[in-house]
């Protein structure tokens, strides 16, 4: 499968402790995209890559999120002290970048997090 | 005030019939829109792009109406495989095209 892929699928962890995702997106792509979708309602950026450097940042990206792209190639996202509030499925997108246009975003299957 | 809004639904509908779904959104400066498709529990996956001119792909259409930033998605001889939640979007390619997601459409197609 040459799509996006995210690690892992789901995670349950307890409120406090520290989570890490991973995404890895379609080979030649060079941005990467984080999203975060709660129960009804539509995905919200957190973050993007263009190769190795974090272009963008939320607001929604508080000070227990980190994210990085070490090689420009896969992605993790960090969630230091995790709170109940932070319960989500968090998508990874991967696009060609640049050019003036927009390029197709691929969505990966998301990891669903639980905080208890 | 959410940048992007649509009605969240559900829309129960036949099978065959029309339904329509509608969005506004707030920036000015948006430059590409988009209708995604989400099925329940799966990631948001591109429907179709959507155009000042509107654009048709089979059975759906899509218009754009930047003078009063109004989105719509017509959806024509619906199927029970229509059902799923439907995504407006719009995107500024200036601003690395990041997505804004309105809150979705639930549409449920009913035999």
């Amino acid at each position: 499968d040459t799509g996006v892929s995210q690690n892992p699928r789901h995670k349950i962890t307890k409120r406090g402790q520290n989570v890490t995702f991973r995404c890895d997106p379609i080979s030649e792509h060079n941005r990467l995209y984080w999203y975060r979708q709660t129960l009804g309602q539509g995905p919200e950026f957190l973050t993007y890559f263009q190769n190795e450097a974090q272009l963008e940042k939320s607001r929604l990206l508080s000070d227990r999120f980190s994210a990085e792209r070490p090689k420009g190639s896969f992605s993790t996202l960090e969630i230091q002290r995790t709170e109940q509030g932070d319960s989500a499925m968090y998508l990874c997108a991967s696009s060609l970048g640049g050019g003036g246009s927009y390029n197709e975003q691929f969505f990966g299957p998301g990891t669903r997090l639980t905080v208890l | 005030r959410k940048e992007v809004e649509q009605d969240p639904g559900p829309f129960n509908v036949p099978e065959g019939a029309t339904v329509a779904f509608n969005c506004t959104y707030s920036n000015s400066a948006s430059q590409s829109f988009f209708w995604y498709r989400q099925d329940c529990r799966k990631e948001p996956k591109l429907l179709m792009s959507v155009y000042s001119s509107g654009n048709e792909d089979g059975r759906f259409t899509a218009q754009l109406n930047r003078a009063s930033q109004y989105i719509s998605l017509l959806i024509r001889d619906s199927k029970l495989s229509d059902s799923a939640t439907y995504l407006c979007v719009v995107a500024r390619v200036n601003a690395g095209n990041m997505l804004t997601f309105g809150g979705g459409t639930r549409l449920m197609v009913k035999p």
